[in-house]
């Protein structure tokens, strides 16, 4: 079945530690993007990309890096500069219709 | 800036109506999406709208007012599996970016 998948679900780290939150699609989508949702708060963008090899720095990129090697891949690192990373992140794609598929979502704890 | 507002929660009784409703102000308008959300899990599509009136789809309908920034979605014959966050998002000029309200909790009491 075409989908996006993300892993892992649940995701704990340590202060200090970086962390790579994955994200693999088979749906030949092109665009692919990084949302952080907080209770009480919409998404709010964190990278997207809208071909292999290019990305975007969206609303709230300080603390976070990725990577578009493949197309179908868009892995995210949480890194230690980011201070507040306990949230769950979601992964989207978007081919040439207006719908976004979502995956089913990594919540990460700082322990 | 830009801005869109939902109510935080609503209940409503099985088999009932709801209206959802999703005011927005944003730097140009490219289409509104309605997304549902269980808890702890990824949102899906319900419904799209670019221009002005009602689309309909089976139990669900959103309407929307590009003049008033208005969109509501419709829920008829609530059944106890649409408890769930509803999501309002406007896409600007910009294609690729959407601009998210923080979802509105519907609660299906029996």
């Amino acid at each position: 079945d075409g989908g996006i998948t993300q892993s892992p679900k649940y995701l704990f780290r340590k202060e200090g530690q970086n962390v790579t939150l994955s994200c693999e699609q088979n749906l030949n989508h092109d665009a692919m993007y990084w949302y952080r949702q907080d209770p009480g708060q919409g998404l709010r963008l964190i990278y997207y990309s809208q071909i292999v090899n290019d990305f975007q720095k969206g609303d709230i990129a300080e603390g976070y890096s990725v990577s578009r090697e493949k197309k179908e891949s868009f892995p995210l690192t949480v890194t230690s500069a980011q201070k507040n990373p306990t949230a769950f992140y979601l992964c989207a794609s978007r081919g040439s219709g207006d719908e976004a598929f979502f995956g089913q979502g990594t919540r990460l704890t700082v322990v | 800036g830009q801005n869109i507002d939902q109510p935080t929660e609503m209940t409503a009784t099985e088999g009932a109506i709801v209206q959802i409703n999703c005011t927005y102000q944003t730097s140009g308008f490219n289409g509104l999406f309605w997304y549902q959300q269980h808890a702890g899990e990824a949102p899906t599509f319900l419904s799209y709208n670019v221009l002005d009136g009602l689309e309909e789809k089976g139990r669900f309908s959103s309407f929307l007012s590009r003049s008033k920034g208005y969109s509501y979605l419709l829920l008829k014959e609530l059944q106890m599996k649409d408890s769930a966050s509803y999501l309002c998002a406007v896409r600007t000029y910009s294609n690729y970016q959407l601009i998210w309200g923080a979802g509105t909790k519907l609660i299906i009491k029996p």
